[in-house]
């Protein structure tokens, strides 16, 4: 299973644009790059999912590299709703899934 | 959909008791799983079924746990005899059939609201 690297927390201001960035060096050729966010006292929700490139969708964007070694979720003018704990994971179909200790976002008013 | 359903939503009970802990996956789904959440040990999965069939218990933490799913709709998740580190979040999940095996669809899972247990 690819090893994931993120941020423990991030803090930002209401309206701007908030980039977390996950590391996956030992990403395979087959896995796929999941994002999850998690409200307090909740399940954590599927965000977006992508292979390669670019994969936008009406909640945030992902932008992929063409190595594939990292990849970074993109939240466009967040507001306080979006304060929640997001996980990256890469993995492919059958594997366990593994979640790791995710990253901490705060946004401020 | 109404999502996947947990019950009960929060549950607390004493060292030594039976705890049962039940879902309801999204309809059509052909997966589910079982996770624990605590603040020590982050989001763990336990186990997942396959079309009723469990795939994966390596998760489960020892013999006082057990999970069965008798059918597509319905799951359990059995802790006897309870004990205080069982303290956690129960969560299960679900996700529809990946369709190729190297699909990421395995990955998009869909969580209950989860079950809060305490055990004192």
């Amino acid at each position: 299973l690819a090893k994931t690297t993120q941020p423990i927390s991030m803090d930002s201001y209401e309206g701007q644009e908030v980039n977390i960035t996950c590391s996956h060096n030992n990403i395979a050729t087959n896995d796929y790059i999941t994002w999850y966010q998690q409200f307090p006292s909740q399940g954590p929700r599927f965000i977006i999912q992508g292979y390669k490139t670019k994969v936008t969708n009406e909640v945030a964007s992902l932008f992929i590299p063409a190595d594939r070694k990292s990849s970074t979720l993109s939240l466009p003018r967040v507001s306080l709703s979006d304060t929640a704990v997001y996980y990256c994971l890469v993995g492919r179909g059958y594997q366990k899934v593994t979640f790791g200790t995710g990253t901490k976002l705060q946004v401020i008013p | 959909d109404a999502g996947v359903i947990q019950s009960p939503r929060h549950e607390v009970t004493e060292m030594g008791q039976e705890v049962t802990l039940r879902c309801k996956p999204i309809s059509g789904h052909d997966y589910l799983f079982w996770y624990r959440q605590t603040m020590m040990r982050g989001l763990e999965l336990l186990i997942y079924f396959n079309n009723n069939v469990p795939i994966d218990d390596s998760g489960m933490p020892e013999d006082r746990f057990s999970a069965k799913m008798p059918n597509a709709s319905f799951s359990t998740l059995k802790i006897q005899p309870s004990e205080p580190r069982d303290s956690a979040v129960y969560f299960c999940a679900s996700s529809p059939h990946p369709g190729r095996q190297n699909s990421g669809k395995f990955y998009e899972q869909y969580f209950g609201p989860g079950t809060r247990l305490t055990v004192t």
